[in-house]
């Protein structure tokens, strides 16, 4: 399956730390997007990384691309509590997406 | 610009009955996907659309399908429901074509409860 896999499963952390997402995938990709979830509601757009582009920085979030491992890293610093949602990696052929069962990230206040 | 929009958004069904779920998308977006999520399996994608014409399609039973309309909105379908069908389906638009090369804006999604 090209399905992205997301590590840790759950995540719970003090505010103020910073929290590391991992995905990992099968395939070949031309890009690989992050997302987040809050609590049964739709996903919202984080980021997108192109295959050859290695790392990206968004405000406090920053990803990094190792196409050679066929995996990726989500780091949000200085977390806060409106942080706490589940975090989905979405690696992408161009064609389709392939999300995976995401991160469940808790932020402690 | 208003979101991608959903509707309706729960909904109640017993087993061996159809639904059908509608999504439309951000004013310009032509491209429209459909994914369930469920607690054990994720995001599984269903199918995309561009300009009606469907040009992905998942692993899913044919009880499952889809259409586009000319104005870019969309409507999915599931016959003779079964209790695994239960979930969240959540429709997602995009602006091109290949729809991997973008980020996709999704809609709030249809709770789908099958007794």
């Amino acid at each position: 399956s090209q399905q992205g896999e997301e590590d840790p499963q759950a995540l719970s952390i003090q505010e103020g730390e910073n929290a590391t997402m991992n995905c990992s995938y099968k395939t070949s990709i031309n890009n690989l997007q992050w997302y987040r979830q809050n609590s049964g509601r739709g996903l919202v757009h984080l980021i997108l990384i192109r295959s050859n582009e290695r790392e990206k920085h968004s405000g406090r979030l920053r990803v990094t691309l190792d196409t050679s491992k066929k995996s990726s890293s989500l780091l949000i610093t200085a977390s806060r509590a409106a942080d706490t949602a589940s975090y989905f990696c979405a690696p992408s052929t161009g064609n389709q997406f392939y999300f995976g069962t995401g991160t469940s990230l808790t932020v402690i206040p | 610009k208003a979101g991608v929009t959903q509707t309706p958004r729960y909904l109640i069904k017993t087993r061996g009955q159809q639904v059908t779920l509608s999504c439309s998308p951000i004013s310009g977006h032509r491209s429209v996907s459909w994914y369930q999520q469920t607690p054990g399996q994720g995001l599984q994608f269903l199918f995309e659309y561009f300009s009606e014409t469907q040009r992905n399609k998942g692993n899913f039973p044919g009880r499952f399908s889809g259409r586009q309309f000319s104005n870019s909105r969309s409507e999915m379908n599931v016959s003779t429901l079964e209790l695994g069908d239960s979930a969240l389906y959540l429709c997602a638009s995009s602006t091109r074509e290949n729809v991997g090369y973008n980020e996709q804006f999704f809609g709030p999604g249809t709770r789908l409860t099958v007794l």
